[in-house]
């Protein structure tokens, strides 16, 4: 059994300032991890992924996301907040040790202020 | 780099109709998976597919709903009766399986019943 808890369903933070979502995930079986970024009316572009490897994962438009497995955390972080960072964020776990489905975090709305 | 396909990006239909929605997996991939993402709401499973047989199903994933693999590259999900409620994004993976068992994602079907 897997599940995924996105802390903050709208976070807001200042253009330039730092961006911080929250994920924390259960899963029986080592797992792999991914955040997803959703522009209103499009598909899921993947930001990043932990498939145990390197606990620390740098991906697109300067995204970067920890795994703490002792904290059961996979937060996605971002120095300095663009205008176009505005969307939908997806934290997912799929089990990395068999082909079970996916399963997505209620998703956090982030905002960027001028 | 491989992707997954999905055809037709975006399909009206009426309610009563029956809709196939199509996805080309990547081609060495074995397993297949259908999600869905009502308008506003988080990505959710509905059925994952294996060996020519359905692996496991969500309890969205009713008699009015089919999946196959016609051939060797196309897997499909029927709907029988469109119902106003099965407006959404749907979206398809797949996962190679052993060793990495990651899911990749088409970019999805948005489908409106009217």
């Amino acid at each position: 059994a897997q599940s995924v808890t996105q802390l903050g369903s709208h976070v807001s933070v200042s253009e330039g300032a730092l961006v911080l979502l929250r994920c924390n995930y259960s899963s029986s079986v080592p797992p792999y991890l991914f955040w997803y970024v959703q522009y209103p009316n499009q598909g899921l572009q993947l930001l990043l992924k932990y498939t145990s490897a390197a606990t620390l994962v740098k991906g697109i438009n300067g995204f970067e996301a920890e795994f703490k497995k002792s904290e059961t955390s996979f937060h996605l972080t971002k120095p300095s907040a663009h205008m176009s960072d505005a969307a939908e964020y997806f934290c997912a776990v799929t089990p990395g040790t068999n082909a079970g489905k996916s399963t997505f975090g209620d998703g956090t709305t982030l905002t960027v202020k001028p | 780099e491989p992707e997954v396909t999905q055809t037709p990006s975006h399909q009206v239909t009426q309610m009563g109709q029956e809709v196939i929605l199509r996805c080309v997996p990547i081609s060495n991939h074995l397993y297949f998976y259908w999600y869905r993402q009502i308008l506003g709401q988080k990505v959710e499973f509905l059925v994952s597919f294996y060996n020519n047989e359905i692996s496991e199903k969500s309890e969205i994933f009713d008699d009015q709903f089919s999946v196959e693999r016609p051939d060797g590259s196309n897997f499909t999900l029927k709907i029988r009766s469109t119902k106003l409620e099965d407006s959404a994004m749907y979206f398809c993976a797949s996962s190679a399986g052993q060793p990495s068992y990651e899911q990749y994602f088409g970019p999805g079907t948005r489908l409106t019943v009217t």
